[in-house]
């Protein structure tokens, strides 16, 4: 079945250690994003990518860094992780264009505590 | 850059009464303004979207409704159910982005049964 897949789903790691979380979809979408969200709350822009190698900063400040190798896989890293890096973080992807093009669908997220 | 204002942040309603949201957006530009229902613990799902070209869209008890001119698009959602309660978001596409999304603060919807 075509879906979103974040992984790993819940993460308690320590400040000062580095971290992956992983977002893969077999939508065959091209463009893909991530938000932060804290619980309830509203959805921050943080990185999207229209296509492989293609990568943009959100509107909202992030020192987390992504890459886009493959069109299905869109992983987020941060290099040394703080408790205010203490949120959910949502991945979503949406198609290049027509009718559909604007619509996202989103992943489960990654909820992340730094203690 | 594109600003959306969604208002109320809470709204507690009782079962089968009617419940509005609205929102506002900055660009005039923006084109394309979907809503999302998010239940505790889930995934933002898309439950209705509405663009430039059209000024109202229903489908079964929910509908948008958009005002370009005054730059503004509701959600209703009629004979409101327990099910219903979740946080809503609206959101807004900025003219020439390539369908990035920028969401309001979301309203917690309460339905009482």
């Amino acid at each position: 079945e075509a879906d979103i897949y974040q992984t790993p789903r819940y993460l308690v790691i320590g400040t000062g250690k580095k971290i992956t979380l992983e977002c893969s979809q077999t939508m065959g979408h091209d463009k893909m994003y991530w938000y932060q969200q804290d619980p309830g709350m509203e959805l921050h822009l943080i990185h999207y990518s229209y296509g492989v190698n293609s990568t943009e900063k959100g509107d909202l400040s992030s020192e987390s860094t992504v890459s886009r190798i493959r069109t299905e896989h869109f992983p987020l890293t941060l290099e040394s992780a703080r408790p205010s890096h203490t949120s959910q973080y949502l991945c979503a992807s949406s198609e290049s264009g027509g009718l559909k093009g604007y619509e996202q669908y989103f992943g489960p997220g990654t909820r992340l505590t730094v203690t | 850059g594109e600003n959306v204002e969604q208002h109320p942040s809470t709204l507690s309603v009782q079962e089968g009464d009617s419940a509005v949201i609205k929102c506002t957006y900055s660009d005039s530009a923006s084109n394309y303004f979907p809503w999302y229902k998010q239940e505790l613990g889930k995934r933002p799902q898309l439950i209705i979207d509405i663009r430039s070209n059209v000024g109202e869209k229903k489908d079964q008890r929910i509908a948008v409704t958009l005002n370009k001119t005054a730059k503004h698009f509701s959600l209703h959602i009629t004979e409101t159910q327990p099910e219903d309660s979740a946080v809503y978001f609206c959101a807004a596409s900025p003219g020439n982005q390539g369908g990035k999304l920028i969401f309001g603060q979301g309203t917690e919807l309460s339905v009482k049964p």
